[in-house]
C-alpha cells in the first residue's frame, strides 16, 4: 500500500532563514505526482508546489523548491528566505493511479520573527 | 474567478443531529471531492465525484453519511445521525480535466463540532 510519511511534527526557524521539510512515500508506481499543500491557521489549504515523477529536474516556485530523489522515494521542501506568512501546517502528499492522494499526517512550521 | 465555495464555514450541534455541508465547485470543474481532516491531521478522502458520478466512494460511511451531486456542479454532504467522533473538518475540493486534473482546488472548509 501506498504511504507518505512525514517524520517532523513541528519545526521552527527565524525569519528570513531556509528550511526544509522532509517527506518520504512508498510506492511501486513508477509515473505518479507528488505535491505539497499548505495550510495556514484556520485557513484553506492551498498548493505549493507539484513535482511530475518522469521529470528529473525538481520543481520550483519562486522561495519554494524540491528535493526530488526518486530512488530514494524522498521529496522535500526547501523554504528560503522564510516569511512570517510562511507559517502553516504543510502536508506532502502523494497521487495514487486511481487519482486518490496519499497525505502525509503534516509538518506545522512556525517562523519566529 | 471565484473559488470554491462550501458553506457553513462552522456548526455546533447535539449528538443524533442531522447536519448538511454544502459545496460549490469552480465553474467547469467537473471532479469533486469530499475529504474530512480531523485535527492535527491530513485529509482523508469520503467521496469523489465525476460530474454527478460517485466513483470513488470506498471510505464514506453509508450508514450515516450520505452526499449527492446532482447536475453535476454543486454537492452536499449529509450526516444523519451525527455521533461526537464525527467533529473535524469537511473540506471540498474540485479539480478540471486535462493537464490540471491532478491539482485539486480547495474550499475554506466546514467546521462541525458535535456535542
Amino acid at each position: 500500500a501506498q504511504t507518505v510519511t512525514q517524520s517532523q511534527p513541528e519545526m521552527s526557524v527565524q525569519e528570513a532563514e531556509t528550511v526544509t521539510l522532509s517527506c518520504t512515500y512508498d510506492t511501486s508506481e513508477n509515473n505518479y505526482y507528488l505535491f505539497w499543500y499548505k495550510q495556514p491557521p484556520s485557513r484553506q489549504m492551498i498548493l505549493v508546489i507539484r513535482q511530475e515523477a518522469y521529470k528529473q529536474q525538481n520543481a520550483t516556485e519562486n522561495r519554494f523548491s524540491v528535493n526530488f530523489q526518486k530512488a530514494a522515494k524522498s521529496f522535500s521542501l526547501k523554504i528560503s528566505d522564510s516569511q512570517l506568512g510562511d507559517t502553516a501546517m504543510y502536508f506532502c502528499a502523494f497521487l495514487h493511479s486511481n487519482y486518490q492522494l496519499i497525505w502525509g499526517a503534516g509538518t506545522k512550521l512556525i517562523i519566529k520573527p | 474567478e471565484a473559488g470554491v465555495v462550501q458553506s457553513p464555514r462552522y456548526k455546533i450541534i447535539e449528538k443524533k443531529q442531522p447536519v448538511a455541508f454544502w459545496c460549490n465547485p469552480i465553474s467547469g470543474h467537473n471532479t469533486l471531492y469530499w475529504y474530512r481532516q480531523n485535527l492535527g491531521q491530513g485529509p482523508e478522502l469520503l467521496i469523489r465525484y465525476e460530474n454527478e458520478e460517485a466513483v470513488d466512494d470506498s471510505q464514506l460511511p453509508k450508514d450515516r453519511f450520505s452526499a449527492e451531486r446532482l447536475k453535476g456542479v454543486d454537492s452536499t454532504l449529509k450526516i444523519q445521525p451525527a455521533e461526537l467522533g464525527d467533529s473535524a473538518v469537511y473540506l471540498c475540493a474540485s479539480s478540471p480535466r486535462g493537464i490540471g486534473a491532478n491539482v485539486l482546488t480547495f474550499g475554506a472548509g466546514s467546521r462541525l463540532t458535535v456535542l
